[in-house]
């Protein structure tokens, strides 16, 4: 099974609520990312968690914050958003070691009014 | 640093025609290439990779050949259907070390929108 959960798959919010995206695996992946994509464009790495520990962070703003509470979730808290920050966010896993392929969720689609 | 050069899009095909993407790529280490592809309205999903040079990825159809000379990893499909009407991406990994741990960074190309008519 090489499925990776995201919930919701839709989310509306205004500037100033507090949300949460979740990510879900049972494939035992060890790393896990987050990703930005907006329409037409490639994804763009915000967050790579690896062993349940911060390994990279791409200059994201602070109004988003990731968290990995296991080795199956992650989460990405959401605050204080900008309207440019709509877009499609995806979770991602990959198994450590040398094979190196990233299993993707269907995403969830952000709007932020 | 990494990057991935994809053919300019869109691509507008009739069903049953002959596929094919481009895909070059600079890389400073040995990577693996992938390609991914995303239907409307969805994420993006796994279609194929390779590992090392001449290798050839297959699925669905669909084939790439990892050409170290070349720096290529083209995409071709001898027989298109309206189903495989979506967006590809090319992609590389390079395996990058952080915090003691290594694993796979993806650099994308920017991807090509293919339409398949009836």
């Amino acid at each position: 099974d090489t499925e990776v959960t995201q919930t919701p798959k839709h989310l509306v919010m205004g500037m100033t609520n507090k949300k949460s995206l979740k990510c879900e695996q049972h494939m035992g992946h060890r790393a896990m990312y987050w990703y930005k994509q907006k329409a037409k464009k490639p994804p763009e790495l915000m967050f790579v968690y690896s062993y349940e520990k911060l390994s990279i962070n791409e200059s994201v703003p602070s109004r988003f914050s990731p968290e990995c509470p296991n080795s199956s979730l992650l989460n990405l808290h959401l605050h204080a958003l900008q309207p440019e920050d709509s877009a499609l966010y995806l979770c991602a896993s990959s198994q450590d070691g040398r094979i190196y392929e990233q299993y993707f969720g269907p995403g969830t689609r952000l709007t932020v009014t | 640093g990494d990057s991935v050069t994809q053919m300019e899009g869109p691509v507008t095909l009739s069903e049953e025609a002959f596929l094919t993407i481009n895909c070059t790529y600079t890389a400073t280490g040995y990577p693996s290439l992938f390609w991914y592809v995303q239907y409307p309205g969805e994420g993006l999903q796994l279609l194929l990779k390779a590992t090392k040079a001449d290798d050839k990825g297959s699925n669905k159809g669909f084939e790439a050949t990892y050409r170290k000379e070349t720096t290529s990893f083209h995409l071709e499909k001898g027989s298109v259907q309206v189903s495989d009407s979506a967006v590809y991406f090319c992609a590389l990994s390079d395996p990058t070390n952080a915090g003691g741990t290594s694993y796979g960074k993806l650099t994308f190309g920017q991807g090509t929108i293919l339409t398949v008519h009836p």
